[in-house]
């Protein structure tokens, strides 16, 4: 079983959707838990960042931690053309240590 | 110049040949590392650096060869490479070694392409 689970899509919604990506775990020593977002032709770049179990709301943005199922998800709220990009989870057993990424899930928001 | 600058861009390249990659971060952190992304695969490590000192070789061939001569740079150098080692090279940099909670910085990457 691979520690980290994410369906690559690719994921098509239409422009104002509410888009949810997840990504399952099977390591309970997991307790950082990160969202890259991937543009085209760029490097990831950090979106969200959860220590533990619960939400966290960053603008239209909001990432959710379930520790008891191992399974994390991020909530992209009212969707734009802009948000169209591949979105990588990431996490990390404790403070320090690397980060185990998931392969990503390719989002395509059409106008 | 601000963040994690890559070059090159883009590169092809024989089997046979010798090629470079390098990273530049400007942003005073102490940690570098290379990654290699495959399509439908996750983020692979390569290499970590932490001031200059290597402190993790994942596994990787002798082919790729990778030199941090200060905090701020950070070379791949790339040899008889195979042509499953085509992909996208990525460098990041964080403040300190494997502490993430600012998150790693990341280039835009070095699509390579070996022929």
């Amino acid at each position: 079983q691979k520690e980290v689970e994410q369906d690559p899509g690719p994921l098509s919604v239409p422009e104002g959707a509410i888009v949810s990506l997840n990504c399952t775990y099977s390591n309970s020593a997991f307790q950082y838990f990160m969202w890259y977002r991937q543009y085209s032709r760029k490097g990831p770049e950090l979106l969200m960042y959860t220590y533990s179990s619960g939400n966290k709301e960053d603008g239209r943005f909001t990432a959710q931690v379930d520790k008891s199922s191992k399974y994390i998800s991020l909530f992209i709220r009212d969707s734009q053309p802009s948000d169209s990009a591949t979105y990588l989870c990431a996490m990390l057993r404790g403070s320090q240590g690397n980060l185990i990424f998931g392969k990503g899930t390719k989002l395509s928001v059409k106008p | 110049e601000t963040g994690v600058t890559q070059t090159p861009r883009h590169l092809v390249m024989g089997m046979t040949n010798k090629k470079s990659l390098k990273c530049e971060q400007h942003l005073g952190h102490n940690a570098m590392y290379w990654y290699k992304q495959s399509a439908k695969k996750p983020l692979e490590l390569m290499f970590v650096y932490s001031l200059e000192e290597r402190v993790e070789n994942n596994s990787v061939p002798s082919r790729f060869s990778p030199e941090c001569p200060n905090s701020s740079h950070l070379f791949l150098h790339l040899h008889t490479l195979q042509p499953e080692d085509s992909a996208l090279y990525l460098c990041a940099s964080s403040q300190e070694v494997r502490v993430a909670n600012y998150g790693y910085t990341f280039g835009s990457g070095t699509r390579l392409t070996v022929v």
